[in-house]
């Protein structure tokens, strides 16, 4: 079946610090790739995505590279600040059948000022 | 604006009561999509659906029901057959179209059984 795996949290960081949050895939297919963001008491909103292998997905110094050969799309920030401390979800998404998103368990991410 | 509201905020349920959660949105999207989030895990779908008066288990349907009269309208039952029903429960839209589209997420409701 299709499954993601996301590096256990939480992560803690000092403001300025750089980021990498790891993300690997198991999928029947080619999905499209996401990351998810969640402030605490809210839904989710989009990071950002990659449709296929070697495209980049970026947004507000987020970036996240589809990796096919190892089947990954690891989360990455040059420079972190307080504001990006939230809980942060790899998912992946078939063209096929119900076009759910399958996601990981998800990783907290903590910046001290 | 265009979104995806859910009401209400927090639910609180006696145990062997029924109760819906509401998920309306205004962005003209064909499908929604209902999933359960519990502490430290990720999210894990419920029920979908891809067009009006269709509906689809996910994988954790037991227990829960669900309705699609409205475009707009996707509302969550939550039976008593359900074991552990306290969770935060989130509502999800989509155009029909393309695997890449982007899923939009409303707010949430946190749902405690007493």
């Amino acid at each position: 079946g299709n499954s993601v795996t996301q590096m256990e949290g939480p992560v803690t960081l000092s403001e300025e610090a750089f980021l990498t949050i790891n993300c690997t895939y198991t999928a029947t297919g080619y999905p499209s790739l996401f990351w998810y963001v969640q402030y605490p008491g809210e839904g989710l909103q989009l990071l950002l995505k990659a449709t296929k292998a070697d495209d980049k997905g970026s947004n507000k110094g987020f970036e996240a590279t589809y990796r096919k050969e190892t089947t990954s799309f690891h989360l990455e920030k040059g420079s972190v600040q307080v504001s990006d401390s939230a809980v942060y979800f790899c998912a992946l998404r078939l063209d096929t059948g119900r076009r759910a998103l399958t996601f990981g368990s998800g990783t907290r991410l903590q910046v001290q000022p | 604006d265009g979104g995806i509201t859910q009401s209400p905020k927090y639910l609180f349920r006696k145990e062997g009561q029924n109760v819906t959660l509401s998920c309306e949105q205004n962005l003209n999207h064909d499908a929604m999509y209902w999933y359960r989030q519990d502490p430290g895990q990720g999210l894990r779908l419920i029920y979908y659906s891809q067009i009006v008066n269709d509906f689809q288990k996910g994988d954790i349907a037991e227990g829960y029901s669900v309705s699609r009269e409205k475009k707009e309208s996707f509302p969550l039952t939550v039976t008593s057959a359900q074991k552990n029903p306290t969770a935060f429960y989130l509502c999800a839209s989509n155009p029909r179209g393309g695997f890449a589209d982007t899923q939009y997420f409303g707010p949430g409701t946190r749902l405690t059984v007493l």
